[in-house]
């Protein structure tokens, strides 16, 4: 089983819609983050939360918002989808300051 | 964030050859990590450096930190066809981790 899942894998929503993805862990690591991913801009950082009452925003958090429900789930939501919203978006989790980042597989989110 | 400078941007080996790629910044980062990308999947950890002129391997891959923290380089010796992929660089300050573009890497047998 992967340690970070990732759901639901794909995504097809039309504009205006609300639209969530939901990332668990089984790392038992406290930090858990939210990645955007578009051609050829590498990965760039909407969310962050340190733990389950610390949450902070990251280099590009307009149009989305995050809820950490436990230590081991943190969602992403999006209240109103944009096209330009289309991307591969990541969770990810770190054990503590300074330490490597663990991916999980990713969402592929389509806005019509 | 911290802009990183990836290079190349691609690359097309044949199977068997040594690659090189590297990674600089503007600023200085405690930590340099390298990660593979798959199609259809995350990025998964390859490296990861912790101490400036910190030399690394993993398997084939060897990395290096570089002595003023603004750089880092990763080798693959004897490339195979499964090396295929996207590379990227990623350097950390306390919890903030920045990525270079990637490099793509493409083998032929």
């Amino acid at each position: 089983d992967a340690d970070v899942t990732q759901t639901p894998r794909n995504r097809i929503t039309k504009t205006g819609k609300r639209i969530m993805l939901e990332c668990s862990q089984t790392k038992g690591h406290d930090r858990m983050y939210w990645y955007r991913q578009d051609p050829g801009l590498g990965l760039r950082l909407i969310y962050y939360s340190f733990d389950v009452k610390d949450i902070n925003k990251g280099e590009i958090s307009d149009g989305y918002s995050v809820s950490r429900q436990a230590q081991a789930k943190f969602s992403l939501s999006l209240e109103s989808a944009i096209p330009n919203q289309t991307a591969l978006y990541f969770c990810a989790t770190s054990d503590s300051m300074g330490q490597p980042q663990h991916f999980g597989d990713g969402t592929r989110l389509s806005i019509l | 964030g911290q802009q990183l400078n990836q290079s190349p941007q691609s690359m097309f080996i044949q199977e068997g050859e040594d690659v090189s790629m590297n990674c600089t910044s503007s600023s200085i980062f405690n930590t340099w990590l390298w990660y593979k990308q798959d199609p259809g999947e995350g990025p998964v950890l390859l490296i990861a450096l912790y101490k400036a002129g910190e030399l690394t391997s993993n398997g084939r891959l060897t990395a290096q930190f570089g002595i003023t923290r603004k750089d880092s380089f990763l080798n693959i010796s004897a490339s195979i066809p499964s090396d295929v992929g996207i590379y990227f660089c990623a350097g950390l300050t306390g919890y903030a981790l920045n990525f270079g573009k990637g490099t793509s890497l493409l083998v032929t047998p």
